[in-house]
């Protein structure tokens, strides 16, 4: 079965300075590859997703994240954060073997002004 | 508008209580399912479905139960409620077909368990 490791538990950053956030996964096939957010009191919603074709994927909000094949990565980054940007972040993999979905621990992006 | 719905957002209860949450999808999706989220937690699938009259278990042990009698309506029922009950529920559908297809998640069902 897959696995997800989001490698930071809190990542605070200061208003309009650049954050990666990281994630690592593990599979056996090949993966489909997600980002999530959440705000305080919603349920998840789709940053941005790999499938196929570029490893760079552009997701909402100014959000891009890196498929790196060899090192089983799929980092998000932005180059420039707001207060708004303040919330929990899930990356998430699925997989051709016929597993469900599986979602790391989360990190918690705190922008600070 | 196409969206999914959770009832209630907030729920304390005492324990041995019966508990019914509600989730609703009108964006047409086949597959529905249930996860609990804990803080500092990977999200954990405890129910899922397929389709009408389809409930399957997830990878998280749950004593909870589902039903699926119509395919906008995936409720989850606790019969005896406990405080190690208490959790986030999240409800979610995807399109059916490949593991490509993302995940759309309701608010969430806060429940405290006293």
């Amino acid at each position: 079965a897959q696995s997800v490791t989001q490698l930071d538990s809190q990542v605070p950053v200061f208003e309009e300075a650049p954050v990666e956030l990281r994630c690592n996964y593990s599979s056996s096939v090949s993966v489909y590859l997600f980002w999530y957010v959440q705000y305080p009191n919603q349920g998840l919603q789709l940053l941005l997703k790999y499938l196929s074709g570029s490893t760079l994927v552009k997701g909402i909000n100014g959000f891009e994240a890196e498929f790196n094949k060899s090192q089983t990565s799929f980092h998000l980054r932005k180059p420039s954060v707001h207060i708004s940007d303040t919330a929990e972040y899930f990356c998430a993999v699925s997989d051709l073997g016929g597993n469900d979905m599986r979602f790391g621990a989360g990190t918690r992006l705190t922008v600070k002004p | 508008e196409a969206d999914i719905y959770q009832t209630p957002r907030y729920l304390v209860i005492g324990t041995g209580k019966k508990i019914t949450l509600e989730c609703s999808q009108t964006m047409g999706h086949d597959k529905m399912y249930w996860y609990q989220q804990d803080p500092g937690m990977e999200l954990h699938l405890i129910h899922y479905s397929y389709g009408v009259n389809s409930t399957e278990k997830g990878d998280l042990s749950s004593e909870s139960t589902v039903s699926r009698i119509r395919t906008e309506h995936f409720p989850l029922t606790l019969e005896s409620a406990r405080p190690s009950h208490t959790s986030q529920y999240l409800c979610a559908s995807s399109l059916a077909g490949g593991p490509e297809n993302e995940q759309f998640f309701g608010p969430g069902t806060r429940l405290t368990v006293l």
